[in-house]
């Protein structure tokens, strides 16, 4: 079926470095969700992308949909402590209900 | 504000136990999902449903089935728990296409 990779899985900057975490799909996703969990939280939705070759931001965050749809980012700018947690990538599955998450990238920001 | 609640935080069950697992949310969706989070292997989802007394099964239904009888309730359960499923669950919520809301989590540990 349908399987979603993350890279990396751990992730560890200083405080100001660029962070940046990418997702592949085996096939063509219809969109790509990004969700972000704080440690001991639970995930929280980020953005979601549908057009080939979007590129949305959120303050110091970038997301990107590739021209094919197979593949997204997420590139921090300037990391803060605050954006410590672990970041997942989500597609579509074929029920059309479900996701697919990626297994995850952890980030570790040190002040 | 979208609200998803789980019965318990934390719960120990001895093997064999038949587990029951609660998810509320109170936003009239249609979809709810329940999924299970371990470290290393990022959130597998377990089921699924997309209506009332409907339900698909996800990546890893072994050992679970689940209950709709109610739009705002979707339960978990574990027929007769063993160790192998001590483990978060997380329960989420959503319209068609829309991005998913997450409960607070399970911690369940068996013995």
């Amino acid at each position: 079926g349908q399987q979603v990779m993350q890279i990396p899985q751990y992730q560890h900057v200083q405080e100001g470095e660029d962070f940046t975490t990418y997702c592949n799909s085996s096939t063509t996703l219809s969109n790509i969700q990004w969700y972000k969990q704080r440690p001991g939280g639970h995930p929280v939705f980020l953005i979601q992308l549908v057009k080939s070759g979007e590129v949305k931001k959120q303050k110091r965050l970038t997301f990107q949909f590739g021209e094919a749809k197979k593949n997204s980012s997420l590139h921090i700018t300037a990391t803060q402590t605050t954006d410590v947690g672990t970041y997942f990538c989500a597609g579509l599955s074929n029920s059309g209900y479900a996701l697919n998450f990626g297994k995850g990238t952890s980030l570790l920001v040190t002040p | 504000d979208v609200k998803v609640t789980q019965s318990s935080r934390y719960l120990v069950k001895r093997t064999g136990e038949k587990v029951f697992l609660e998810c509320v949310q109170d936003m009239d969706h249609e979809n709810m999902f329940w999924y299970r989070q371990d470290p290393g292997l990022g959130l597998r989802l377990i089921y699924f449903s997309y209506d009332v007394k409907m339900k698909e099964k996800g990546d890893i239904p072994e050992g679970y089935s689940v209950s709709r009888e109610k739009k705002e309730r979707f339960s978990l359960i574990l027929e007769s728990a063993s160790t192998n499923q001590t483990s978060m669950y997380l329960c989420a919520s959503s319209h068609d296409g829309y991005e998913q809301y997450f409960g607070p989590g399970t911690r369940l540990t068996v013995t």
